[in-house]
């Protein structure tokens, strides 16, 4: 099974107020990434752990935050969400230097 | 940093007809290419990847050859099919240069195939 799952699928969020989204995956890989796309452009890596080491983006660091608590789950939480956060989100995992293998993503929208 | 250039945007063609999508690359050091595909409504697929000079990757009848020194990697197709309308990217990844070879991706390029 190389499925990699998302929840909630579409999330609406009020300004200001904190989201919370959900991934998962049961092929054992070490590594989970959580990447930003917007509409025309490529998507963006925000973070990823590798095994149980949190990597954040320069660019994205005081943005978001997560946390794996197990291999097999990992969450992305925007703290205060503002209109420049809506965006699809997309969660992916892979063994370390392998191909990843992405979710269907879970479209946030900040109004 | 490193970089992923798709030219085109949006291509359509006609069913049959050959495809090029253009994928140029800037890396500081010896990356891995990959191209994946997105359908509507899903995350974007793994269709290969070419991890050295003159490589070529290939899957569903899409290849690419990897040319170190025109930095390209670009995808073809001899004979498309409706099917194959999805939005195609193109990305890199560096073990050498990054933690785990996390991707850097294209801006995609979307194929529209009509029957």
């Amino acid at each position: 099974d190389t499925t990699v799952k998302q929840n909630p699928r579409y999330k609406l969020a009020r300004v200001g107020k904190p989201v919370n989204l959900i991934c998962s995956q049961t092929m054992n890989h070490d590594t989970m990434y959580w990447y930003q796309k917007k509409p025309n452009q490529a998507p963006k890596l925000l973070l990823f752990y590798y095994d149980k080491i949190l990597n954040r983006e320069a660019d994205t660091f005081e943005k978001f935050q997560s946390s794996r608590p197990n291999n097999s789950f990992c969450s992305l939480y925007i703290g205060s969400a503002g209109l420049e956060y809506s965006a699809m989100y997309l969660c992916a995992s892979s063994r370390k230097g392998y191909e990843q293998y992405f979710g269907p993503g879970t479209r946030l929208t900040v109004l | 940093g490193d970089s992923v250039t798709q030219t085109e945007g949006q291509v359509a063609l006609s069913e049959e007809d050959f495809l090029t999508i253009h994928c140029n690359y800037s890396a500081s050091g010896y990356p891995a290419l990959f191209w994946y595909v997105q359908y509507p409504g899903e995350g974007p697929q793994f269709l290969f990847r070419a991890s050295r000079d003159k490589e070529k990757g290939s899957s569903r009848g899409f290849e690419a050859t990897y040319n170190k020194e025109a930095t390209s990697f670009h995808l073809q197709k001899a004979s498309v099919q409706e099917s194959d309308s999805a939005v195609y990217y193109c990305a890199l990844s560096d073990l050498g240069t990054q933690v785990v070879g996390q991707l850097t991706f294209g801006s995609g390029t979307r194929l529209q195939v009509y029957a």
